[in-house]
């Protein structure tokens, strides 16, 4: 079946600190593959997705880029901010036998100024 | 444009206590999932509503869980009776259309936790 493993947190970077988030997967067929973004208090957010190998999301200084040969999908950041701090979610979508988003357990990132 | 609404946002019972939550999706959304988001857990989809009728509940435990969406607009899901296990955030989300095999967007509400004594 289809699964998600992502790296283990809590993370605790200081303002303006690169950040990465890793993220492999196991599916059936070709998965569009997404990272949610869950600010204390709130609903899960789409932050970028990618449909096909090679493609990169990006939104809001955040990129990921699908990598089918090692099945991953790592979310970085060049410069995180205060406001960066959240759970980050790394999911994907078969349309091969589940259609329904699996999502990995999260990682908790925390910014400190 | 409204999101999706929940209520109530926190909920304390005791087990062997029944439950019910709310969803209102956003206007025009035909597709309503219900999740469950246990502590230190992904979400994990328990159903998944096309208008008012079932695209798939398979993980959905039917024994005690049961959710309805009369209309297709509202939902509700119930726990009849809870256990301690049932303790997590549940979540709604709503979607445009139903995936089949191309992703269509989901938009998830605030959620509602539930702590079972």
């Amino acid at each position: 079946g289809n699964s998600v493993t992502q790296m283990e947190g809590p993370v605790t970077l200081s303002e303006e600190a690169f950040l990465t988030i890793n993220c492999t997967y196991t599916a059936t067929g070709y998965p569009s593959l997404f990272w949610y973004v869950q600010y204390p208090g709130e609903g899960l957010q789409l932050l970028l997705k990618a449909t096909k190998a090679d493609d990169k999301g990006s939104n809001k200084g955040f990129e990921a880029t699908y990598r089918k040969e090692t099945t991953s999908f790592h979310l970085e950041k060049g410069s995180v901010q205060v406001s960066d701090s959240a759970v980050y979610f790394c999911a994907l979508y078969s349309g091969a036998g589940s259609y329904q988003l699996t999502f990995g357990k999260g990682t908790k990132l925390s910014v400190i100024p | 444009e409204a999101g999706v609404a929940q209520s109530p946002r926190y909920k304390i019972i005791e087990k062997r206590q029944s439950v019910a939550f709310w969803c209102n999706p956003i206007s025009g959304h035909a597709t309503l999932y219900w999740y469950q988001q246990i502590l230190g857990q992904g979400p994990k989809l328990l159903i998944q509503f096309q208008n008012n009728g079932v695209v798939d509940d398979s993980q959905l435990p039917k024994d005690r869980f049961s959710a309805e969406r009369l209309k297709g607009v509202d939902s509700t899901l119930k726990i009849q009776p809870a256990k301690l296990e049932d303790s997590a955030v549940y979540l709604c989300a709503s979607g445009p259309t139903s995936g089949g095999t191309s992703y269509n967007e989901q938009f998830f509400g605030p959620g509602t936790r539930l702590t079972v004594l």
